[in-house]
C-alpha cells in the first residue's frame, strides 16, 4: 500500500529549527518528487517545495529560500524538511505529498512555534 | 510571484450544480498552468480531485469534472452530495515549476 507517514508534532521557541520527516512505503522511493504544503490555522493552502531524492535538487517557493533545506535518507526512505529561524507565522500543519499528480498525502505534522 | 483567486465561499442545493473557479493574477489560465483540483474536509489531509485541467484519479466521483471556462480553470460539480460540503482548493504551476495554491472555496451543500 502507498503511504507517506509523517513525524509527530513540535513545539518549537521563535528562532529555533525544525526538522520534519515524511516516509514514503509502498513504491519506489527514487522514482517521485515530493511536494511539501503547509496549512495555517484556519487558513488555506500554500506550497512550500518539491524535492526530487534522486538528483536531490529542490525548487522552493520564493518567500521560503534560505529558510529551507531538504535531505533524504535512501535507506529508509525518508525525506527530511527542515525550517530555521521559526516565527509565530510558521505555525502550521506540514504535509508532504507525492508528485505523481499529488496522488497521495501525508497525514500531516503539526508544528507550533510560541514562547 | 503570482496570486491565484478563488470564490471564498459557495453555495448549491442537494443535486444541483456548481462550478467554482480559479483565476491568476497573471491573465488567462491555460492547460500550461497544469491546474489541480483538491478537497479538503475538516481536520483532514486535502485529496486531489483533479489534475492537468480535466484528468481524475481513480477515487474522483464522476461528479466533479474539471474544464477551463472564460480564461479561468474551474470544478463543476453535477449532483451535488452532502458528503461533497468541503474547503475546495486549485493549483496553479508557472515557470520554474513553482505552483501557487488558490485561496480556497468553501462549498455548503444546503
Amino acid at each position: 500500500q502507498v503511504q507517506l507517514v509523517q513525524s509527530g508534532a513540535e513545539v518549537k521557541k521563535p528562532g529555533a529549527s525544525v526538522k520534519l520527516s515524511c516516509k514514503a512505503a509502498g513504491y519506489t522511493f527514487n522514482s517521485y518528487s515530493m511536494h511539501w504544503v503547509r496549512q495555517a490555522p484556519g487558513q488555506g493552502l500554500e506550497w512550500m517545495a518539491i524535492f526530487n531524492p534522486s538528483g536531490v535538487s529542490t525548487s522552493y517557493a520564493q518567500k521560503f529560500q534560505g529558510r529551507v533545506t531538504m535531505t533524504r535518507d535512501t535507506s529508509t526512505s525518508t525525506v527530511y524538511m527542515e525550517l530555521s529561524s521559526l516565527r509565530s507565522e510558521d505555525t502550521a500543519v506540514y504535509y508532504c505529498a507525492r508528485h505523481n499528480h499529488m496522488d497521495v498525502w501525508g497525514q500531516g505534522t503539526t508544528v507550533t512555534v510560541s514562547s | 510571484q503570482a496570486v491565484v483567486t478563488q470564490e471564498p465561499s459557495l453555495t448549491v442545493s442537494p443535486g444541483g450544480t456548481v462550478t467554482l473557479t480559479c483565476g491568476s493574477s497573471t491573465g488567462a489560465v491555460t492547460s500550461g498552468h497544469y491546474p489541480y483540483w483538491f478537497q479538503q474536509m475538516p481536520g483532514q489531509a486535502p485529496r486531489t480531485l483533479i489534475f492537468d485541467t480535466t484528468d481524475k484519479h481513480s477515487w474522483t466521483p464522476a461528479r466533479f469534472s474539471g474544464s477551463l471556462l472564460g480564461g479561468k480553470a474551474a470544478l463543476t460539480l453535477s449532483g451535488a452530495q452532502p458528503e461533497d460540503e468541503a474547503y475546495y482548493y486549485c493549483l496553479l504551476s508557472y515557470t520554474g515549476a513553482r505552483p501557487v495554491f488558490g485561496g480556497g472555496t468553501k462549498l455548503t451543500v444546503l
